[in-house]
């Protein structure tokens, strides 16, 4: 079966870092992607990894271990326009995307 | 460059009804992907296209949905037999090629309600 487990709800401060985690149970593995979703719009795409470990991008940051089916988004330095959906996909055969249910994260100042 | 966009941005239909879905990709983009996403929830894969064939429609839940992509660029979600449970928002999305780096760019939706 498919199942991608990510925190429904996550809160923290302006300026702070802030770790989303995402779990994994999947048929098939291709890769993952994180995207940042604001309410009403489309996703876009923050992250990709294939192989294990980090990859930085600027403020935002993921990291991969395939062995223990598990990733997680590292915020740093956050912004109050960070506040959104950050969703963790899971690209199994074919291309396909594999959504967890979203963690809504809400930046107070 | 434009990114993927979707008609109708907001479509009201009574049940029973059939609405068409239309989702213009990325210029050059081979890949097209359909997701719907219920409120609260992460988007949930449909059918994706490589081409003008359907690669992979095993997320379609059943014969009243259908998708074509006649030319290999545009493609038409169709519903048929509108049910209440269909009202989500309808996302497409495109990339270069179906291989697993390739990222892939969402369009703004289509917002679905059946009444």
């Amino acid at each position: 079966g498919q199942n991608i487990d990510q925190p429904t709800e996550m809160t923290a401060t302006e300026g702070a870092i802030v770790q989303i985690n995402c779990t994994y149970q999947t048929s098939g593995f291709n890769g993952l992607f994180w995207y940042q979703q604001h309410a009403g719009e489309a996703p876009t795409f923050l992250s990709y990894n294939v192989l294990d470990g980090l990859e930085e991008k600027g403020r935002f940051s993921s990291f991969l271990s395939r062995s223990k089916g598990y990733s997680y988004l590292l915020l740093k330095e956050l912004q109050m326009k960070d506040s959104a959906s950050y969703l963790c996909a899971v690209r199994g055969s074919g291309g396909k995307l594999i959504f967890g249910q979203g963690t809504e994260l809400s930046v107070k100042p | 460059g434009a990114g993927v966009s979707q008609t109708p941005s907001n479509k009201v239909t009574e049940k029973g009804k059939y609405v068409e879905l239309r989702c213009d990709p990325i210029s050059g983009h081979t890949a097209l992907y359909w997701y719907r996403q219920s409120l609260g929830q992460g988007p949930e894969f449909l059918i994706y296209f490589q081409g003008t064939g359907a690669a992979d429609d095993s997320g379609l839940p059943n014969d009243r949905f259908f998708a074509v992509r006649p030319e290999g660029s545009v493609s038409t979600l169709k519903i048929q037999r509108t049910e209440r449970g269909d009202s989500a928002v309808y996302l497409c999305a495109s990339s270069l090629a179906s291989g697993s780096s390739y990222e892939q760019y969402f369009g703004p939706g289509t917002r679905l309600t059946v009444t």
